[in-house]
C-alpha cells in the first residue's frame, strides 16, 4: 500500500531563509506520480509541482525547487529566501498508476515570519 | 477559465439529516474526485469517477456515503443519516486523465460541514 511521510509537522523561519520540506513516500508501483500541494489559511489547495517516477531530473521554478530521489524515496521542497505569503501548509502526495486517487501526507505548517 | 466549484460553502445540520453537497468539475476534465479533510484524519479519499467507467469507491467510510455523477459532468455527494464524526471540509478535485499518465489534480473551494 502506498505511504506518505511529513515528518515535519511545523515549521517557523524568519523571511529571506531557506526552508526545506522533507517528504518520503512508499509505493510497490515502478511509475508514481508525486506532487506538492499549497493550502494558505484561505484554505483552498494549490497544485504545485507534478513528477513522474521515471523522470528524476530536479526543477526550479522561481524560489522554488524540488529534489526528486527514488534511492532514497524521496521528493523534497526548498523555498529560497522565504516570504510572509510562504505561510501556508505545504501537502506532498502520491498517486500510483493503477489508482489515480492522492494519497497525502499530513502536511506541514510552514509560517514565515516578518 | 472557471475552476472547480463547489456548493454550498458552509452547511450545518442536525445529526440524523441526510446532507447533499455538490460539485462542479473544470470543463473537459474527465476524472473527479471527493476527499474529506478533518483534523484527527488529515485529507483522505472517498471517492474517483473516470469517465463511463464504474467509480471507484474504495474509499467511503460507510454505507451512509454514496455519490453520482450525472453526464459526465456535475457530481453530488449525498450523507445520509449524519453524525457528528462526519463534520469535516468535503473536497472536490477533478482532473484530466489519461491512459498512461495521471494528471495535476485541481481542487474546489471544499463544502464545511457542521453535524450538531
Amino acid at each position: 500500500a502506498q505511504k506518505v511521510t511529513q515528518a515535519q509537522t511545523e515549521i517557523s523561519v524568519v523571511e529571506k531563509e531557506d526552508v526545506t520540506l522533507d517528504c518520503v513516500y512508499e509505493t510497490r508501483d515502478t511509475t508514481y506520480y508525486l506532487f506538492w500541494y499549497k493550502q494558505p489559511p484561505s484554505g483552498e489547495l494549490v497544485f504545485l509541482i507534478r513528477r513522474n517516477s521515471f523522470d528524476e531530473q530536479n526543477e526550479i521554478s522561481g524560489r522554488y525547487s524540488w529534489n526528486f530521489q527514488k534511492s532514497t524515496s524521496s521528493f523534497n521542497f526548498t523555498i529560497t529566501a522565504s516570504q510572509v505569503v510562504d505561510s501556508a501548509v505545504y501537502f506532498c502526495a502520491l498517486s500510483e498508476n493503477e489508482k489515480r486517487q492522492l494519497t497525502f501526507g499530513s502536511g506541514t505548517q510552514l509560517t514565515v515570519l516578518p | 477559465g472557471a475552476g472547480v466549484s463547489q456548493s454550498p460553502s458552509n452547511k450545518v445540520t442536525e445529526k440524523g439529516k441526510d446532507v447533499e453537497l455538490r460539485c462542479d468539475p473544470i470543463s473537459g476534465h474527465t476524472a473527479l474526485y471527493w476527499y474529506r479533510q478533518s483534523l484527527g484524519q488529515g485529507l483522505e479519499f472517498l471517492i474517483y469517477f473516470q469517465g463511463n467507467s464504474a467509480p471507484d469507491k474504495s474509499g467511503l467510510p460507510s454505507d451512509r456515503f454514496s455519490a453520482e455523477r450525472t453526464g459526465g459532468s456535475v457530481s453530488t455527494l449525498t450523507i445520509q443519516r449524519t453524525q457528528q464524526e462526519d463534520s469535516a471540509v468535503y473536497l472536490c478535485a477533478s482532473s484530466l486523465q489519461g491512459a498512461v499518465s495521471s494528471y495535476e489534480q485541481y481542487f474546489g473551494p471544499g463544502t464545511r460541514l457542521t453535524v450538531t
